[in-house]
């Protein structure tokens, strides 16, 4: 079985660029989660989808970042304009479940963003 | 105040030793799951064990086990006659919440970086 899918595994742009991040959840998984990883901050949650509806952003940093699920296979993180504080390694999680005991999210290869 | 702690920066064991890395959590939900992940230093991240808040045994799987203490809000990996491959980052990581109001995304920790010298 396929799991969790991002791409692209690495990129790098020049700051005030947009950059799209994409996510294939593993299929039949109902929730999506956006994670950040910086060495100062560590590992953070920056929104989650449950049915393809956003139902908690609170981590996004700022306006300049979103997040769409358009169908239940599919994910974008969008950073407009990009800039060199956003230089992290994006990771992409799914869950099977609501309840804890099928709690278990998988994650992605993540994708390393570096912003000149 | 951090919701998952874990002393311990690093550590350098030797390989076949049991390795113990720290988790200590804070939660007043009584409800919550409790997480280790594994990261190589390719950068995935790799799910090894969950531990709920009601389960009455402490999880395993193969040579890892967790050492759930309620009262103490611990939980501990332990990983038995550790291997070369084993040297990586590990991270804790929590959720809480098992109704309507609890919260989906996982808490981590800052991670310990194990290394095992042959």
């Amino acid at each position: 079985d396929a799991g969790v899918i991002q791409s692209p595994r690495h990129e790098v742009t020049e700051m005030g660029q947009e950059v799209t991040l994409r996510c294939k959840p593993i299929s039949g998984h109902d929730y999506l989660f956006w994670y950040r990883q910086t060495m100062m901050r560590g590992l953070e949650l920056l929104i989650y989808f449950n049915n393809n509806v956003p139902i908690d952003d609170s981590g996004m940093p700022e306006d300049r970042f979103s997040a769409k699920m358009p169908n239940a296979s599919f994910s974008t993180l969008k950073i407009q304009p990009s800039e060199p504080r956003d230089s992290a390694v994006y990771f992409c999680a799914s869950r099977g479940g609501r309840f804890l005991s099928t709690d278990t999210q998988y994650f992605g290869p993540g994708t390393r963003l570096t912003v000149l | 105040a951090q919701k998952i702690t874990q002393t311990q920066p690093g550590m350098f064991v030797q390989e076949k030793e049991a390795v113990t890395l720290d988790c200590t959590y804070d939660t007043s939900d009584p409800s919550y799951g409790l997480f280790w992940y594994k990261q190589p230093s390719s950068g995935e991240m790799i799910f090894l064990i969950y531990q709920g808040s009601y389960d009455q045994q402490n999880a395993t799987e193969g040579r890892y086990s967790l050492n759930f203490q309620k009262a103490r809000k611990s939980a501990n990996l332990v990983i038995s006659a550790s291997q070369l491959g084993d040297s990586a980052m590990y991270f804790c990581a929590m959720r809480e919440g098992d109704s309507g109001g609890g919260a989906d995304g996982l808490t981590f920790g800052k991670g310990t970086h194990l290394i095992i010298q042959p």
